[in-house]
């Protein structure tokens, strides 16, 4: 079955270290996402993608960076990690073939703390 | 752009007895909306949508959820709930009209927790 798969599940950072969360689907999905989730705000859009070498900012931009260099992964990278960046974060993809809805399908999520 | 609002934050139900998790939108353009449920540390799945056409959408689960045009809603109901449903529910639609290929935003969620 199709998949999205996210790794580290879990990991604790220093503040000012560089992190990179990996995202991998196997959907053959054109468009790829990342969002974060803090309690009170739901899910605010980092980073999206609509395909290769394709990058654009989201809601809640500051601090990350993307690249994508094939269809199956948008790896999310945070510069300089920061106390604020203390998160679950979520990566999804969605078609653009056929009978598009905008459905997301997600990855089970990477709990990132930053002491 | 367009915005979700849901309206509960905490939802408390006996098992069995109905539950309704309300949400309401705001736009200008023609409108596609999503529940989504996250169970405990899991990603987050679809539970419904409604695209076009009948306005009551049923989903998985036997939850079900009725479009309101002119109250500007999308509340999501549950005749009869089990212990299994308790979760995190989001509402939420796409950022700027049509599908936006899941370019969505959600609203702040509502945690339905059912007792025995």
């Amino acid at each position: 079955d199709a998949e999205i798969t996210q790794s580290p599940r879990h990991k604790i950072t220093e503040t000012g270290r560089q992190v990179t969360l990996a995202c991998h689907q196997t959907w053959n999905h054109n468009n790829m996402f990342w969002y974060r989730q803090d309690l009170g705000h739901g899910l605010r859009l980092i980073h999206y993608s609509y395909g290769v070498q394709d990058t654009n900012k989201g809601e809640v931009s500051d601090g990350y960076s993307v690249s994508r260099s094939n269809t199956e992964d948008l790896p999310l990278t945070l510069e300089s990690a920061a106390s604020s960046q203390t998160s679950v974060y979520f990566c999804a993809s969605s078609s653009t073939s056929g009978m598009n809805t905008g459905e997301l399908f997600f990855g089970e999520g990477s709990r990132l703390t930053v002491l | 752009a367009q915005s979700v609002t849901q309206l509960d934050s905490q939802v408390p139900v006996f098992e069995e007895a109905p539950v309704e998790l309300r949400c309401n939108y705001s736009s200008s353009v023609s409108v596609y909306l999503f529940w989504y449920v996250q169970y405990p540390n899991q990603g987050l799945q679809l539970l419904l949508k409604y695209l076009s056409g009948s306005t009551l959408v049923k989903g998985i689960n036997g939850f079900e959820a009725e479009f309101n045009k002119s109250q500007t809603s999308f509340h999501l109901r549950k005749p009869s709930v089990h212990i299994s449903d308790t979760a995190e529910y989001f509402c939420a639609v796409p950022v700027a009209g049509g599908t936006s290929y899941g370019k969505l935003t959600f609203g702040q969620g509502t945690i339905l927790t059912v007792h025995p």
